[in-house]
Formats: structure tokens, C-alpha cells, sequence
């Protein structure tokens, strides 16, 4: 199962876009990347999921270079409420199991 | 739509006790995990269900834990007997179906398990 690599920490200011980067040096052909953001006490919660290039949704964009090993989460404008930890996750094809790594603790001040 | 229901949220027991830990999926999700964070550590994956079959628990720590899925439905985790180092937060996670373009799995609040 493929490893990932992130800052333990970021801080940022409201309004600003913020890029997590994430390192998995060892992603096999079948693997997804995927994203979860988690607030204390409560569950991962999904926030985008890619396989190369660039995947955008109506929070975030994933942003995947072609040798896949590794991505960019990028989040624009946050706010207050974007503090959280941010796991990046590699599965495979099936989705099995997620890989939880230390995640990327952000926090944006005002 | 119901999201993933963990019970309880938290649950308090003394080495050597037995607890049972459940989960309800979201309906119709036919892929149900069961992850867990010790103390400090990272959220690591215990073992995933397809329907009422164990399609791999491999994360599983020792034979004190039991996970079921009786009829594919709702699972148990049961620690038998508990140790103190099995405190932790343990979360389920379900999912529609394997493969496809979005293995997105959605995961409960957590049972967070204090073991004294």
C-alpha cells in the first residue's frame, strides 16, 4: 500500500488560496488519490478524488503531474471554518482501504 | 439520507472487559470498514466488508477483536477481553460499490474507546 508524505502543519489568512502538496513516490497504476478533511470529533469527511492531471469541484482542485508521484490540493479563498487536518490518501482501484498518513494540520487565521 | 451512525460515541471500560462497538452504513452501501487512531498514532485500517463477507482484515491487530456483518446490514466490532493500549477512536466508513470513478467511502463520527 502506497505511502504518503505531508507537512504536519500550514497556516494561512482568510481569503487566501491555499496548496497542500502531498509526496507518494510509490503510487501503483491503479491508484486513485483522494483527499479527506477532518474536524475534531468528528469523521473523515471527502473533499476530491483524482487520477492524473487536474480535477476540479465546487471546493477544491487536485492537481496530479504525470508522474503521479505526488499532488497538490489546493483550496481557494479559505476561511475560518477551512481549519481542519487534511489527509491525502492513496487506494487502489478497488478502494479496499485508505492509507492514512499524519495529515496536513491547517490553520487559517483571521 | 442518513449518514454513517456509530454507537456509542463513547464508551468507558476497565482492562479485561468486553465491549462492542456497532455501526450502521449508509443504506444500500454494500463496502463497510472499520479504521481506528490509538493514541498519537495514525488512523489505520482494521478490515472491510463486502456484503456480510470479510474481503480483507489484514489490519485486524490480534484475535481479541471481532468484527460481524450478520445479514450485510450493520457491523459489531467486539474487543474481547480489552487492553489499554485498544483505547483509541475507532470509525466505519461505507461505500456503494467497488471500482468506478468515485471510491468515495463516508465515514461515521467514531466511537472513542477509553480503556482504564
Amino acid at each position: 500500500l502506497a505511502k504518503t508524505t505531508q507537512p504536519i502543519s500550514m497556516d494561512s489568512y482568510e481569503g487566501q488560496e491555499v496548496n497542500i502538496t502531498c509526496s507518494h513516490n510509490n503510487i501503483a497504476t491503479n491508484d486513485y488519490i483522494t483527499w479527506y478533511q477532518q474536524f475534531p470529533s468528528q469523521g473523515p469527511r471527502f473533499i476530491i478524488q483524482g487520477y492524473k492531471t487536474k480535477v476540479t469541484n465546487e471546493v477544491a482542485s487536485l492537481f496530479i503531474p504525470a508522474d503521479r508521484k505526488s499532488s497538490t490540493l489546493s483550496l481557494p479563498r479559505v476561511s475560518l471554518s477551512d481549519t481542519a487536518v487534511y489527509y491525502c490518501l492513496v487506494g487502489d482501484g478497488n478502494f479496499n482501504k485508505f492509507y492514512f498518513g499524519s495529515g496536513t494540520k491547517l490553520n487559517v487565521k483571521p | 439520507e442518513a449518514g454513517v451512525t456509530q454507537f456509542p460515541s463513547h464508551s468507558v471500560i476497565e482492562k479485561g472487559q468486553t465491549v462492542t462497538l456497532r455501526c450502521d452504513p449508509i443504506s444500500g452501501h454494500d463496502n463497510l470498514y472499520w479504521y481506528r487512531r490509538v493514541m498519537g498514532k495514525e488512523i489505520k485500517f482494521l478490515l472491510h466488508f463486502v456484503k456480510e463477507s470479510k474481503q480483507d482484515e489484514s489490519g485486524m491487530p490480534n484475535n481479541r477483536f471481532l468484527a460481524e456483518r450478520t445479514g450485510g446490514t450493520y457491523s459489531t466490532l467486539k474487543v474481547q477481553p480489552a487492553e489499554l493500549e485498544d483505547s483509541g477512536v475507532y470509525f466505519c466508513a461505507s461505500s456503494q460499490v467497488q471500482g468506478g470513478d468515485r471510491g468515495e467511502q463516508f465515514f461515521g463520527p467514531g466511537t472513542r474507546l477509553t480503556v482504564l
